[in-house]
């Protein structure tokens, strides 16, 4: 596998339920980030891993995000008790070393109904 | 505070033409990097280019080529002769390592629509 990996790619759910999203980066690399996308906007940093380590959190990331790295492998991004304003394309990006150069995954894109 | 404005919103060519997208940026690091991705209608982010800060030269890839100039904190993007393969939104990005940890400032992005 060359790339970082995103599953699923699309989620449709009802308000109120619990979602979980999975990104399996590149294998070598230890810096695994998430971002989110609201329609018509750029991407925004949500979350940062080095190794399993979670080292930083946006003020966006609101008590019912909780994001994980096992491991320092795969990361799963679980929402609770989703909202309409969770809607969005959730990005994942890896990369090695100094963390300059991203590669990102295709993205889960939720949509709350 | 770390800022990247992307004023065009969207923009319309006829194929063939030659296309400028605008980045301009705000930063108090004097050590950063500037970024352009492609997101095709698929979703994914297309990685372009990446400009260390101290590197002022242009740089060319085929129908591609990217003018910065830190005087005026522009990255700016050309497209010349546009096909209607490069109909996307385009993003530009700014490296964020206050916190020490490389983010990226997004751009709103420039969606551009090149009509055959």
């Amino acid at each position: 596998d060359t790339g970082v990996s995103q599953d699923p790619r699309h989620k449709i759910t009802k308000r109120g339920q619990n979602v979980t999203f999975r990104c399996d980066p590149i294998s070598e690399h230890n810096r695994l980030y998430w971002y989110r996308q609201t329609l018509g906007q750029g991407p925004e940093f949500l979350t940062y891993f080095q190794n399993e380590a979670q080292l930083e959190k946006s003020r966006l990331l609101s008590d019912r995000f909780s994001a994980e790295r096992p491991k320092g492998s795969f990361s799963t991004l679980e929402i609770q008790r989703t909202e309409q304003g969770d809607s969005a394309m959730y990005l994942c990006a890896s990369s090695l070393g100094g963390g300059e150069d991203y590669t990102f995954g295709s993205g889960t894109r939720l949509t709350v109904v | 505070a770390q800022k990247v404005t992307q004023a065009q919103t969207e923009i319309s060519v006829v194929e063939k033409e030659d296309v400028t997208l605008d980045c301009v940026y705000e930063t108090r690091d004097t050590t950063y990097y500037l970024f352009w991705y492609k997101q095709p209608p698929s979703g994914e982010l297309v990685f372009l280019i990446r400009r260390n800060s101290f590197d002022e030269q242009n740089e060319i890839s085929g129908r591609y080529s990217w003018n910065f100039q830190k005087s005026t904190s522009s990255f700016n993007f050309t497209i010349t002769a546009s096909q209607v393969v490069d109909s996307a939104v385009y993003f530009c990005a700014l490296s964020d390592y206050t916190s020490g940890t490389y983010k990226y400032i997004f751009g709103t992005g420039t969606r551009l629509k090149v009509l055959a």
